[in-house]
């Protein structure tokens, strides 16, 4: 079974502080996907990476950036934190067949006080 | 981009059967119809994918009409545990053009 393990369940951090949130993967998939995801919204994606030290935008990167040393691990860095960066964060992997399965991990529920 | 549109809520009772569309009329040539399941606090798990036609596995059925335009979701004889979020993604994985719907709650009563 694929293993996408989050670093933390559960942050707290305060305003203006940088925070790393990581995700490593154990099925040697080339894509890794972070999102975000708040009540009423859904799931809307932060970051992606195809390969190690690519990344692409997804449709929120503002104020985020990532990560991507190694091809299992995928690193979502904000920079400095806002009250509005507080919600669950979600790592995903896939390989690059084109059949865009992704498997995820449990999330980080991060709140900026 | 492939937009996504699903009814925000359904409600059903326990051993019916229960059918969720999704509608996603800019459907590109290569994209895969996928859809996922949620649990509060845990992250989407993969139910079904498909292209065309009908797939089926021991979890659900995925209805796709020839124009591919929307898909059905069908979960036979739901139970209280299938009480969950199903979103419908389409796109493909490489390429970045990956648009989740808004997801439909769907709550099991006894």
């Amino acid at each position: 079974d694929v293993k996408v393990t989050q670093s933390s369940r559960y942050l707290v951090k305060r305003t203006g502080e940088k925070v790393f949130l990581e995700c490593v993967q154990d099925m040697d998939h080339e894509n890794m996907f972070w999102y975000r995801q708040d009540p009423g919204l859904g799931l809307r994606l932060i970051y992606f990476s195809y390969d190690v030290k690519m990344k692409e935008k997804g449709d929120i990167p503002e104020g985020y950036s990532v990560s991507r040393e190694k091809k299992e691990r995928f690193s979502l860095i904000l920079e400095s934190a806002s009250t509005n960066q507080t919600s669950m964060y979600l790592c995903a992997s896939s390989d690059q067949g084109g059949r865009n399965i992704q498997y995820f991990g449990a999330g980080t529920r991060l709140s900026v006080l | 981009l492939a937009k996504t549109t699903q009814p925000i809520s359904m409600d059903s009772y326990e051993g019916q059967e229960v059918n969720i569309t999704c509608s996603h009329n800019n459907i590109a040539t290569n994209d895969y119809i996928t859809w996922y399941q949620q649990f509060p606090s845990q992250g989407p798990r993969f139910i079904i994918q498909g292209y065309k036609t009908k797939v089926t596995n021991e979890v659900a059925s995925l209805f796709i009409p020839a124009d591919r335009k929307s898909s059905t979701l069908s979960l036979p004889r739901v139970s209280l545990s299938d009480t969950a979020v199903y979103y419908c993604l389409v796109g493909r994985g490489s390429q970045g053009n990956l648009i989740f719907g808004k997801g439909t709650k769907l709550s099991v009563k006894p």
